[in-house]
């Protein structure tokens, strides 16, 4: 099992829907969790931080945290075109606690 | 604050050439790290380090050399390119681990033929 999962897609949605991404981590260790946007070609920017079981939101953005089923999701509500890129899921572990990313889930939204 | 900055943006290098890409940070962070994103891949680590004097390898450091003089700078040194090295790579900095957020520089893009 790899570390930091998640489905590489491409996930297609319609402009106005709300996007599910998903990703599942290996350590039980664990206590904080990142998402980070990335356009094609740009380097990742931080959009959402959770560390607490349940919902974090950040307007359009929501993450929510299941640490007993090891899966953290990040629903964008509205999506907009301008939301098309790729999402990163990080989770620190190990004993120095450095980030380990998963491979990104591709979000299209169209028009 | 300029950030986190990169140099050079592009470069393409000879099979076993050497080069070094530049980082440095102005936000005083202890943390320092070298990432590489092969295409439609997340990041893999090469190497990090929490301050200066102080590195450890990551994931993929084979075929990488790092060194962290100063707070400043984390120069990640490329010896023998192989074209396995064909990627871009991105230096990101952090106050500390777990839950501090980090910052990424612009990337590299590296060709080795």
């Amino acid at each position: 099992q790899k570390e930091v999962e998640q489905n590489s897609g491409p996930l297609s949605v319609p402009e106005g829907a709300i996007a599910s991404l998903n990703c599942t981590y290996s350590d039980r260790g664990s206590q904080s969790f990142f998402w980070y946007r990335q356009y094609s070609g740009k380097s990742p920017e931080l959009i959402m931080f959770i560390y607490s079981n349940g919902d974090k939101e950040d307007g359009r953005f929501t993450a929510q945290l299941n640490k007993a089923s090891q899966y953290v999701s990040l629903l964008i509500r509205d999506s907009q075109p301008s939301d098309s890129a790729t999402y990163l899921c990080a989770v620190p572990r190990g004993g120095s606690y450095i980030p380990t990313f998963g491979r990104g889930t591709s979000l299209i939204v169209h028009p | 604050n300029a950030g986190v900055t990169q140099t050079p943006k592009f470069r393409i290098l000879k099979i076993g050439q050497s080069m070094t890409l530049q980082c440095a940070q102005d936000m005083n962070h202890n943390y320092m790290y070298w990432y590489r994103q092969d295409p439609g891949m997340g990041l893999k680590l090469i190497y990090y380090s929490v301050g200066a004097g102080i590195t450890d390898k990551g994931e993929v450091p084979n075929g990488y050399n790092v060194s962290r003089s100063t707070t400043e700078d984390f120069p990640l040194r490329l010896e023998l390119a192989a074209p396995s090295q064909t990627s871009v790579y991105f230096c990101a900095s952090s106050y500390s681990s777990g839950f501090y957020e980090q910052y990424f520089g612009p990337g590299t893009r590296l060709t080795v033929t």
